[in-house]
């Protein structure tokens, strides 16, 4: 149980073209999922706290209006990379805390970002 | 200075060999401390997760925390090529995990 996963694995698109990447909750539903974001051999930096019905809320330094975020259902959240640009790239993670287990939080897959 | 700090190695043992990973930490808030298993190119697969300051041991993997040290260690017994990943740990007060860089243990066969 506890499976998140991720679409898609991997994409490379141009620069200036908007990159939307999925987050599904397979066999549970999370009020709450994190996005991350990992540079090579560097650890994860939580991005944002998406909230199922809510505005997503924005760690710090982090450009909401490039990185757009929708959690319209208990199983789906979409982390949407406008305009990207080369700067972008790099794996980006999502996790889902499951309702009534503290702290607890499986992870998906990963997305690779390539901007050209 | 970080709020997690962790030695990123790389860390390279004889198969059979026990693993030693740690983290320290600066917020006394931190409550519950986790140990992260990430291959490359996938996302981290939790290991061990503790709320307490003492030992908690899960077959080959032990989990050490010392509160009043702020110091979280990892050991992992008979290790196995297939052991071979970066660690993570991860530390939290609430939801919002806070990780260490990550050390890279290679298990030489």
């Amino acid at each position: 149980g506890a499976v998140v996963s991720q679409h898609p694995s991997w994409v490379i698109c141009k620069s200036g073209t908007s990159v939307k990447i999925e987050c599904r909750s397979l066999d549970f539903q999370a009020t709450t999922m994190f996005w991350y974001r990992q540079f090579p051999k560097k650890s994860l930096m939580l991005m944002a706290t998406s909230n199922e019905g809510s505005k997503a809320t924005y760690e710090q330094g982090v450009e909401k209006d490039k990185f757009l975020i929708n959690h319209a259902s208990l199983t789906l959240s979409t982390l949407t990379v406008t305009s990207a640009h080369p700067e972008d790239s790099s794996f980006y993670i999502c996790s889902a805390w499951i309702s009534g287990r503290y702290n607890e939080q499986f992870f998906g897959p990963g997305t690779r970002l390539t901007v050209l | 200075q970080k709020e997690v700090e962790q030695d990123p190695g790389p860390l390279s043992v004889p198969e059979g060999a026990i693993v030693s990973l740690n983290c320290t930490y600066s917020n006394s808030a931190f409550q519950y401390f986790m140990w992260y298993r990430q291959y490359s190119r996938k996302g981290p697969e939790l290991l061990m997760y503790t709320y307490s300051s003492g030992n908690k041991e899960d077959g080959r993997f032990t989990a050490q925390v010392d509160k009043s040290s702020k110091y979280i260690s990892l050991f992992i017994r008979d290790s196995q090529p297939s052991d071979s990943a970066t660690y993570l740990c991860a530390m939290t007060n609430d939801y919002k995990l806070s990780f260490g860089a990550g050390t890279t243990v290679t298990v030489r066969a």
